[in-house]
This record gives C-alpha cells, sequence and structure tokens, in this order.
C-alpha cells in the first residue's frame, strides 16, 4: 500500500535555530513530490514540486530536496511567521490523485 | 483576484439533510477536487473531475456526489448528511491533470458539522 509519513509530528524551535522536516513515501512509480503549507483555518498553499531524486528547490528560507524514499524541507534561521503545518504529498505514476502525510506542525518562538 | 471560492464558509447540519458545498474556480483549469482533512487522518481525496463533463471516485466517495457542468463549478452534494462526515472540505484545483501543470491550488475550505 502506498503511504507517506511525515515526522515529527510537531516541532518547536526557536527563531533563528535552523532544522529539517522529513518526508518519507513508499510508492510504485513516484511522479511528483508536493510540499504545502498550511495556516490554521486556511486552505493549505503551494510551495514546491520536486520530480526526480536530486532535485532541489528554494524560496526564502526553505530548501526542499528529493531522493529516492524521502524528501527533507529544509528551514534556515527560521523566523515566528514561518510557525505553519507543512504538508507533503506524492503523486503516482498511475493517476493525478495525491496521497498526502499527515503534516509537521512546527512552532517558531521569538 | 484569480483563485478558488467556496462557499459557505462554514455550516451547522441536522443529520439526514442534503448539503451542496459550492466551488468556483477562475484560473479555468481543467482538474478539480474535493478533499476532506480531518485530525490524525490528513487530507484525503472524495471525488475528482479531469475535465468538464467527466468525474471519478477517490479514496472515501461514500456518502458524496459531484457534477462538473462547465469548467469553473464543482459543486459537492451530501445527499443525506451523517455525523461522520463533519469534516473540513476543500476543494483544489490544477491546470491539468497530470503532466507538470498537475500542482493543485486549494481553496479557504468549508467548515462542516453534522448533528
Amino acid at each position: 500500500e502506498d503511504q507517506v509519513t511525515q515526522s515529527p509530528e510537531a516541532l518547536r524551535l526557536q527563531e533563528g535555530e535552523s532544522s529539517s522536516l522529513n518526508c518519507s513515501y513508499t510508492v510504485s512509480g513516484l511522479r511528483g513530490l508536493f510540499w504545502y503549507r498550511q495556516d490554521p483555518g486556511k486552505g493549505p498553499e503551494f510551495l514546491f514540486t520536486l520530480y526526480s531524486a536530486g532535485e532541489e528547490k528554494e524560496k526564502e528560507r526553505l530548501k526542499a530536496t528529493l531522493t529516492k524514499k524521502e524528501s527533507f524541507l529544509h528551514i534556515t534561521a527560521p523566523k515566528p511567521e514561518d510557525s505553519a503545518t507543512y504538508l507533503c504529498a506524492v503523486e503516482m505514476n498511475a493517476g493525478n490523485m495525491l496521497t498526502f502525510g499527515g503534516g509537521t506542525r512546527l512552532m517558531v518562538k521569538p | 483576484i484569480a483563485g478558488i471560492t467556496q462557499a459557505p464558509t462554514s455550516q451547522i447540519l441536522a443529520a439526514g439533510r442534503r448539503m451542496t458545498l459550492r466551488c468556483t474556480q477562475d484560473m479555468r483549469h481543467n482538474a478539480m477536487y474535493w478533499y476532506r482533512q480531518d485530525l490524525g487522518l490528513g487530507l484525503r481525496l472524495i471525488h475528482y473531475s479531469n475535465t468538464a463533463g467527466t468525474t471519478g471516485k477517490g479514496e472515501v466517495p461514500d456518502g458524496y456526489s459531484v457534477s462538473r457542468a462547465n469548467t469553473d463549478d464543482f459543486p459537492l452534494t451530501l445527499a443525506s448528511a451523517v455525523p461522520s462526515q463533519t469534516s473540513v472540505y476543500f476543494c483544489a484545483s490544477s491546470e491539468e491533470a497530470g503532466g507538470a501543470q498537475e500542482t493543485q491550488y486549494f481553496g479557504p475550505g468549508t467548515r462542516l458539522l453534522v448533528l
């Protein structure tokens, strides 16, 4: 069965304390991996798409990387406004359905 | 501002009642999706539509129906609501179903409580 697992479930950081979120997947034929940010009471907001192992994408303090088994979302020198739940999702070769992980709730304290 | 709108924002519904959640996008995207988000279960796909006139079942379709009469609108109907359908419902769209234009963009959600 295709699965997407995110860890940790929750992460507390001090402002400026860099860290990484993990998204591991067991799917047959990865078509693409997506990262989203979700603020409380809002819909998920698209961040990145990664298509092949070794690919990296950056946006401000965030960098996403992809291997054959997992993806990391690296947060460098986070600020309180980076506090949110970060979701990853995978799309398989078979179609355009996304399978989502449970998310990582990030809290950045000033 | 281009994007996805959902209505209502929130709703309290008596069990057994019929309810339609509305979703409209103005990006001329071909593909549209309905998800539900529950604590501990994440986002799960209910139904999808790859193009106007076609629909398909997702992971959790039972108790829900959809239609896609045109490109912009994708309503989700609960024919007879049950308490287990209490959830937050998100509509999403993508330029195409698959390929380089498959990134899905989400609406603000509808919070539904079925009593």
